[in-house]
């Protein structure tokens, strides 16, 4: 099935130590994006990718790090400059940026918790 | 990027239509009106979008006001199962744009048996 797919679904991790999430599709879709959720909120934008080998910081994006080396994959690494990396992490992709009238396909996110 | 406003939180009961708004007073005439909704713990799920004409599929339909700055998501018989939080994003179409959705606070859902 085609789909989005995130993992691990839950993340534990010391403080200071960088974390890093995968997120794969098989969609053949060029833009993927990161989002971060904190309880009761919505999501913000952390990072995006319109096609392979470029990408953009979103809102929050300090404390960040990502890659798109392939058009299948936009791993995120959560490091140990992240204040408050705690958090539900959401990655979501669409057939092309610039395209307001496709949807974005989200995985089932991932649960980091530092502790 | 345009901005939306939803009531934080509606009540159904089960098997009873739902009407669910969202205001957009400064949307520009190559945004795209999208809901998506967010069952607990999951990510979240695209309903429906739509331009400037009502538009219908399996899962609800969208009705957009003449002008644009208002649209109502409609679920036609709530069941329980779409108890979620209900977010309504505008999209811009321009290809100078980069396609990310910007999510406000959305409207929880709460549909009684």
């Amino acid at each position: 099935d085609g789909g989005i797919t995130q993992s691990p679904k839950y993340l534990f991790r010391k403080e200071g130590q960088n974390v890093t999430l995968s997120c794969e599709q098989n969609l053949n879709h060029d833009a993927m994006y990161w989002y971060r959720q904190d309880p009761g909120q919505g999501l913000r934008l952390i990072y995006y990718s319109q096609i392979v080998n470029d990408f953009q910081k979103g809102d929050i994006a300090e404390g960040y790090s990502v890659s798109r080396e392939k058009k299948e994959s936009f791993p995120l690494t959560v490091t140990s400059a992240q204040k408050n990396p705690t958090a539900f992490y959401l990655c979501a992709s669409s057939i092309s940026a610039g395209q307001g009238n496709t949807e974005a396909f989200f995985g089932q996110g991932t649960r980091l918790t530092v502790v | 990027d345009a901005k939306t406003t939803q009531p934080n939180s509606m009540e159904s009961n089960e098997e009873e239509p739902v009407h669910l708004p969202c205001n957009h007073s400064t949307i520009s005439g190559t945004d795209y009106i999208h809901w998506y909704r967010q069952l607990p713990s999951q990510g979240p799920e695209y309903v429906i979008h739509g331009l400037t004409s009502n538009v219908n599929n399996r899962m609800a339909s969208l009705a957009i006001a003449e002008d644009r700055k208002s649209s109502t998501l409609i679920l036609h018989r709530a069941t329980l199962r779409d108890a979620a939080v209900y977010y309504c994003i505008l999209r811009d179409v321009r290809s100078s744009n980069t396609g990310k959705l910007i999510f406000g606070q959305g409207t929880t859902l709460q549909v009684k048996p």
